[in-house]
């Protein structure tokens, strides 16, 4: 069974600084991994996909990286805003289908302080 | 073009009631799955539906059923509701199928009293 860690589970940092959410999986057969973002009591926001064939993509100041071999997935912001506070989610799909549906981790709680 | 529309936004229902909780895609998304996500944790799987099959269901009880329409909309069924019921509900849909980018709705909070 699919398991995803997220870690830190929270994080408070100051305006301005480079930041790294980490997301570790259990199982590396995986067919792609999505980070998401999800502000208090909303829905949830893609932010970037990574097909399981590819090692990063970027989107603005966000770039992620994916190393299937070992689980691990990285979620890099550059220049952090007070807009970017949200709990971002990591989640999985599995490669032998996608009967499964998405596996997500418990997702990081980020502030982002003025 | 519209994003994934949920309704209703919020719903109150007491033990043992049935609810409906609703989605409609993405235009042109065949494939709608659901999700329920409690305080504190990750959407957690409950079904996949693409082309109108049942595609994938996640370790949920028979209380929880699903149905997709013609339209690719699709309700989500509870029966007998229990207070671990409560969640915000999330309805997912993709343009290719179960395993391509998944783009969710704002959800549907649901207290159970």
């Amino acid at each position: 069974k699919q398991e995803v860690t997220q870690i830190p589970a929270a994080l408070s940092v100051p305006e301005g600084e480079n930041l790294v959410l980490n997301c570790s999986f259990t199982d590396s057969a995986i067919y792609n991994l999505q980070w998401f973002r999800q502000d208090p009591g909303k829905g949830l926001t893609s932010l970037l996909l990574i097909q399981s064939s590819q090692r990063e993509q970027t989107s603005g100041r966000l770039n992620a990286s994916l190393d299937k071999s070992s689980g691990r997935s990285t979620l890099y912001i550059a220049a952090s805003q007070p807009g970017d506070s949200a709990t971002y989610l990591c989640a999985v799909i599995g490669s032998g289908g996608g009967a499964d549906g998405l596996t997500f981790g418990k997702g990081t709680h980020l502030i982002i302080q003025p | 073009d519209a994003g994934v529309t949920q309704s209703p936004t919020h719903l109150i229902k007491t033990r043992g009631q049935q609810v409906t909780l609703r989605c409609s895609p993405i235009s042109g998304h065949k494939s709608v799955s659901w999700y329920q996500q409690v305080l504190g944790q990750g959407p957690q799987f409950i079904f996949q539906y693409y082309e109108k099959e049942e595609r994938g269901r996640g370790n949920f009880p028979d209380r929880f059923s699903a149905r997709q329409f013609p339209n690719y909309s699709s309700e989500l069924n509870v029966n007998a509701l229990l207070l671990g019921d409560s969640a915000l509900y999330l309805c997912a849909s993709s343009l290719l199928g179960p395993r391509a980018e998944q783009f969710f709705g704002p959800g549907t909070r649901l207290t159970v009293l």
